[in-house]
């Protein structure tokens, strides 16, 4: 299985600043111009929500703010400026094989 | 819009079968590409994705669990069925329907607790 590896595991952002979470994959999860990567953001009693897919493109309806990058095995999601309502957790997940598989989360505070 | 809820029996005991049901909206699982997944979280293990469902009947399985999973979709009901045997208290968790390989919709998830 691929194993992905968020970090920071936590991290408190002042309103207004940047937030980046990365998510690391035991191999490649896609090819040089394309990545299997998906992120999503959770808040507590909901299921996840869907941000960003392929690695970088943005979800319709999704705030802007949101980015995703990288390529291979390295992904970053980027928010920026925090807002309030971005406190959550944020998951990565690849779909490049069989299992899909997801990180073990970041849990976003906004200071 | 696309809508997607689970149902299940949200209790059962050590050895069962778990019968869970999505029935979705907005979108036919008849469509060349169309998908549907079954993921579940806990607390302990976070989330797990367990089988998907393709347009074609094509299945996809957690290769952990793929001894005790079952898939299947009535088209014409829109709904997908996940079978489960022999539950135990490790299947305690929340159970989603979402779908496509990229997860855009979910459903609210079905709260499973195994007890005897």
């Amino acid at each position: 299985d691929i194993v992905l590896t968020q970090s920071p595991a936590s991290l408190a952002v002042s309103l207004g600043q940047r937030a980046t979470i990365s998510c690391r994959a035991s191999q490649s999860v896609g090819t040089s111009n394309y990545g299997y990567m998906h992120w999503y953001q959770q808040k507590p009693g909901q299921p996840p929500k869907l941000l960003i897919k392929y690695a970088s493109n943005l979800v319709s309806g999704v705030p802007a703010r949101f980015s995703g990058s990288g390529s291979g095995t390295d992904f970053t999601l980027n928010i920026h400026p925090v807002e309030e309502e971005d406190t959550a957790t944020y998951y990565c997940q690849h779909s490049w094989e069989i299992p899909y598989t997801f990180g073990g989360g970041t849990k976003l505070e906004i200071k | 819009q696309v809508t997607l809820k689970e149902s299940g029996p949200g209790i059962l005991q050590p050895s069962q079968t778990l019968s869970l049901t999505c029935s979705f909206s907005g979108f036919s699982l008849s469509t060349s590409g169309m998908g549907v997944s079954w993921i579940r979280q806990t607390s302990g293990k976070g989330l797990e994705w367990l089988a998907h469902i393709y347009w074609d009947n094509d299945k996809r399985y957690n290769p952990s669990l793929k001894s005790r999973l079952t898939i299947s979709k009535d088209t014409s009901s829109n709904q997908v069925f996940l079978k489960i045997t022999s539950v135990d208290t490790a299947d305690i968790a929340t159970y989603y329907c979402t779908r496509r390989e990229y997860f855009d919709y979910w459903g609210q998830g079905t709260t499973l607790t195994v007890s005897s």
